[in-house]
């Protein structure tokens, strides 16, 4: 059964490129790769999604390696308000086998 | 418009008391769920809906029950509440099964004394 493993805490300042990591390395062959953010007391929110090699949107990037045993949120230029919990997410479709494997999450701090 | 939306928002019971959380999404979606987020903010998955139908079932209680009345409703109903049961539950939607990108609910805090 596939498991991801993040960093429980991460610290960084305003305006500096942050980069947390996810380890999946029993990830299945048909899984993608989904990383949520959430702020105290609201639902978590979607950031981005992808299967291989890199994706980009208008807030982050995901990048992940051929072997695909992990994946690399990077949020570019922090700001305070950045500050939250970031949850990768093992999503594998298809009604015969779907799972969803959420992570323990990351607290990220970002400091003025 | 709220996309996702939760009522109520806290929810404060005795032991042994049944209680009943409700969802609606206006999003038009196929697939609904339910979550809970324990102290330690982990979230785990309890039941996932796919056009009405138990997709999903994780090893929860007999005592937490879902009823799906329509597709854009998905309710939780929970018998015989226990000091465990305290959490903040969330229920999500998105387009169809397998698709990553979930809409959540504010989330609806419970308590039990």
């Amino acid at each position: 059964l596939a498991k991801t493993t993040q960093p429980i805490s991460m610290d960084s300042y305003e305006g500096q490129e942050v980069n947390i990591t996810c380890s999946h390395n029993n990830i299945a062959t048909n899984d993608y790769i989904t990383w949520y953010q959430q702020f105290p007391s609201q639902g978590p929110r979607f950031i981005i999604q992808g299967y291989k090699t890199k994706v980009t949107n208008e807030v982050a990037s995901l990048f992940i390696p051929a072997d695909r045993k992990s994946s690399t949120l990077s949020l570019p230029r922090v700001s305070l308000s950045d500050t939250a919990v970031y949850y990768c997410l093992l999503l594998s479709p298809g009604d015969s086998n779907y799972q969803l494997i959420w992570g323990a999450g990351t607290k990220l701090i970002i400091k003025p | 418009d709220t996309a996702v939306s939760q009522t109520p928002k806290y929810l404060v019971t005795q032991m042994g008391n049944d209680k009943s959380i409700k969802c609606e999404q206006n999003l038009g979606h196929d697939t609904m769920y339910w979550y809970k987020q324990d102290s330690k903010k982990f979230l785990k998955i309890m039941f996932s809906y796919n056009n009405k139908e138990l997709i999903i079932n994780e090893t929860v209680p007999n005592r937490f029950s879902p009823k799906s009345p329509d597709k854009a409703h998905l309710n939780l109903h929970i018998n015989s509440l226990e000091l465990g049961d305290s959490a903040v539950y969330f229920c999500a939607s998105s387009p169809g099964l397998g698709q990553g990108k979930q809409y959540f609910g504010p989330g609806t805090r419970l308590t039990v004394t």
